[in-house]
């Protein structure tokens, strides 16, 4: 079945940098964009940044722009979320998720929506 | 700055129907946006619900479904069920490949 598992987590100093990874399974990775979304504690969720399936544009929320960088390894079935000059409002869970469009809509239509998530990372901030 | 409205919480009898809304600052959602429905239980990954503004994803009860009510964006639950209790979220598809969640909304059912 489709599956998204996240890895990479941990606890970081302000300023500080973390790579994170999602490895997927069950589906054709080179065919679909990914989503970083990520929770702060006790908040709501927060699109982070898309990557289509080429690799060859990425997009970000302004919270983490000129900040993270979204990246994939097709040969891997990884899609990684690099993570630089880290704030404490930065903590939380981040979650990977699957675009639910083939190819960006080339095969089938695209209604974006993220369709499959993993079960998430953890990533502390902290001095 | 984009900021899509939703309901702090909302509470609903088991059985009954409740509708969240999802709405722009600035501005109407219509079907262009392609509202999508989140729904998260403590401690969970999001779950799926609803894309496109009316889809039902796959393995989506029907008790649940989505619509455009007036200038927002919205997911009804009919015969409200305790394990539909968690936090419901709309995101909005902006163009130029962005998104944006909503605040999320707390649903209790007692």
């Amino acid at each position: 079945q489709v599956q998204l598992v996240e890895s990479g987590g941990g606890v970081v100093q302000p300023g500080g940098s973390l790579r994170l990874s999602c490895v997927a399974s069950g589906f054709l990775f080179d065919d679909y964009g990914m989503h970083w979304v990520r929770q702060a504690p006790g908040k709501g969720l927060e699109w982070v940044a898309f990557l289509r399936y080429n690799g060859r544009s990425q997009y970000y929320g302004d919270s983490v722009k000129g900040r993270f960088t979204i990246s994939r390894d097709n040969s891997k079935n990884t899609v990684l979320l690099q993570m630089d000059s880290l704030r404490i409002d930065d903590t939380g869970v981040y979650y990977c998720a699957k675009d639910s469009a083939r190819i960006a809509g080339q095969i089938g239509p695209h209604y974006y929506y993220m369709d499959v998530w993993g079960k998430g990372t953890t990533v502390t901030v902290s001095s | 700055q984009t900021v899509v409205t939703q309901e702090p919480s909302f509470s609903v009898s088991p059985g009954g129907t409740v509708t969240l809304t999802c709405g722009l600052s600035s501005g109407s959602v219509s079907s262009s946006l392609y509202p999508s429905w989140y729904q998260q239980t403590p401690g969970q990954a999001p779950r799926t619900l609803i894309y496109s503004t009316n889809s039902r994803y796959s393995g989506v009860p029907d008790r649940f479904s989505g619509s455009i009510l007036g200038n927002k964006a919205a997911l009804t639950i009919t015969g409200a069920q305790a394990d539909d209790e968690s936090d419901y979220y709309c995101v909005l598809y902006m163009g130029g490949g962005i998104w944006v969640f909503g605040g999320g909304t707390k649903l209790t059912v007692l």
